[in-house]
């Protein structure tokens, strides 16, 4: 079946260290979203990506960063510039505007 | 860019009621979508409706549907015959030709 996949599902991160969150999907969509979810909120756009090897910053992309080397895959760093990591990540992808989004299951990232 | 507001943190209905959710937006886009998400406890991102913004009718799908008015750049929408497996978190989400910007969310509360 298609869909996409994010993981780890639960991650940790020291002080100090990067961390990278995956997104992979198959369902041969050209746009992948992440986005970041705080306890009771709602969804911040982080970074998306049109193609492969092209994407732009969304609202929140201070502290992260990302790359679109094949159309299926889509990982996020969290870099050690990100002072409150922790949080709910979501991966999404859709064929065209049009359409909805697909998303994974996010993966819940945490402070040690 | 679009912006999205949800003035609505939380609503509670009785079961088999209906309740209506509010979205309004703003958007430079000419040509765009509309969508209703729902995230259960599980924070599984569910389609509800999409309604696109060039149709005059209202979308509907079984028991949810939406009165969008273009000029009032309003989205709202209601949910019939409410089940106990509505309660969630409903997203409001505008849909440009490359990004997608979500509401903060109206948490919905079921009381059987």
């Amino acid at each position: 079946d298609g869909g996409i996949t994010q993981s780890p599902k639960y991650l940790f991160r020291k002080e100090g260290q990067n961390v990278t969150l995956s997104c992979e999907q198959n369902l041969n969509h050209d746009a992948m979203y992440w986005y970041r979810q705080d306890p009771g909120q709602g969804l911040r756009l982080i970074y998306y990506s049109q193609i492969v090897n092209d994407f732009q910053k969304g609202d929140i992309a201070e502290g992260y960063s990302v790359s679109r080397e094949k159309k299926e895959s889509f990982p996020l760093t969290v870099t050690s510039a990100q002072k409150n990591p922790t949080a709910f990540y979501l991966c999404a992808s859709r064929a065209v505007f049009n359409q909805p989004q697909h998303f994974g299951d996010g993966t819940r990232l945490s402070i040690l | 860019a679009q912006t999205v507001t949800q003035s609505q943190p939380e609503m509670s209905v009785q079961e088999a009621e209906t309740v209506t959710l509010s979205c309004t937006y703003d958007t430079s886009e000419s040509d765009y979508y509309l969508f209703w998400y729902k995230q259960p406890p599980s924070r599984q991102m569910i389609l509800v409706i999409r309604q696109e913004a060039y149709k005059q009718q209202n979308a509907t799908e079984n028991r949810f549907s939406v009165n969008f008015q273009k000029a009032a750049k309003s989205f709202s929408l209601k949910i019939s015959d409410s089940q106990l497996g509505d309660a969630a978190m409903y997203f409001c989400a505008p849909s440009g030709n490359y990004d997608m910007r979500f509401g903060a969310g109206t948490r919905l509360t079921v009381k059987p």
